[in-house]
């Protein structure tokens, strides 16, 4: 069955901190992979995606992942985070066969103290 | 583009009732997806459509649970009978332009949902 799984459920930094996001997935053949941020009271944005090619990543505001297909991961970092990156993050998974359909992990809560 | 518009942001409604929601795609995209969130957890998917035709369904979507997308465009989603397990944040999202491959899907605001 297809699955996401991300380990961290809540996070608390301090600014300037760096950030790790742990994403695995599991799927059967190739798959596309997503980071989406949900902010307080606003919809899901995308963060970053990964279709094919270099599997260092960069997205909006700084952060970055990188898929690793031997470890079926796609980590998210940051490499100091802000109090405005408070918010709720997940990892999504879809495979290229068809259907089109997003598996998200349950989600990591990031708190960032000032 | 004006995103992904759900309607109505809220409702509360008794158990057994039926409720119908609204969701506005960007404008073309082909392709619409429903999906559940409750606390705690991620997005679950629903259901999904290509232009009107309804294309893959869960096994979340009991048979109290209805979707359409009658011109391709806008979509609703019924849910008849409502059950107190039905309270949970409704999200809809579109992808793809004509021509378009495989891209991100865009997300609304979603319809926060409260069985009482």
């Amino acid at each position: 069955a297809q699955s996401v799984s991300q380990h961290n459920h809540h996070v608390i930094l301090s600014e300037a901190a760096s950030l790790e996001l742990g994403c695995n997935y599991s799927y059967g053949g190739t798959v596309n992979l997503f980071w989406y941020v949900q902010y307080p009271g606003q919809h899901l944005q995308l963060l970053l995606k990964y279709f094919s090619g270099d599997p260092l990543v960069k997205g909006i505001k700084g952060f970055e992942a990188e898929f690793i297909k031997s470890k079926f991961s796609f980590n998210l970092r940051k490499p100091s985070v802000q109090w405005s990156d408070t918010a709720e993050y997940f990892c999504a998974a879809r495979g290229t066969g068809g259907g089109n359909k997003l598996t998200f992990g349950t989600g990591t809560q990031l708190k960032v103290e000032l | 583009d004006t995103g992904v518009s759900q309607n109505p942001r809220h409702k509360i409604t008794k158990r057994g009732q039926n409720v119908t929601f609204r969701c506005d795609p960007i404008s073309e995209h082909n392709r619409l997806y429903w999906y559940r969130q409750t606390l705690g957890q991620g997005p679950e998917f629903l259901t999904y459509f290509q232009n009107e035709a309804q294309l893959e369904k869960s096994r979340l979507l009991s048979d109290r649970f209805s979707a359409e997308r009658p011109k391709g465009s806008f979509s609703t989603l019924e849910i008849q009978r409502t059950e107190q397990g039905d309270s949970a944040m409704y999200l809809c999202a579109s992808s793809s332009r004509p021509g378009q491959m495989n891209t991100e899907a865009f997300f609304g605001q979603g319809t926060r949902l409260t069985v009482v």
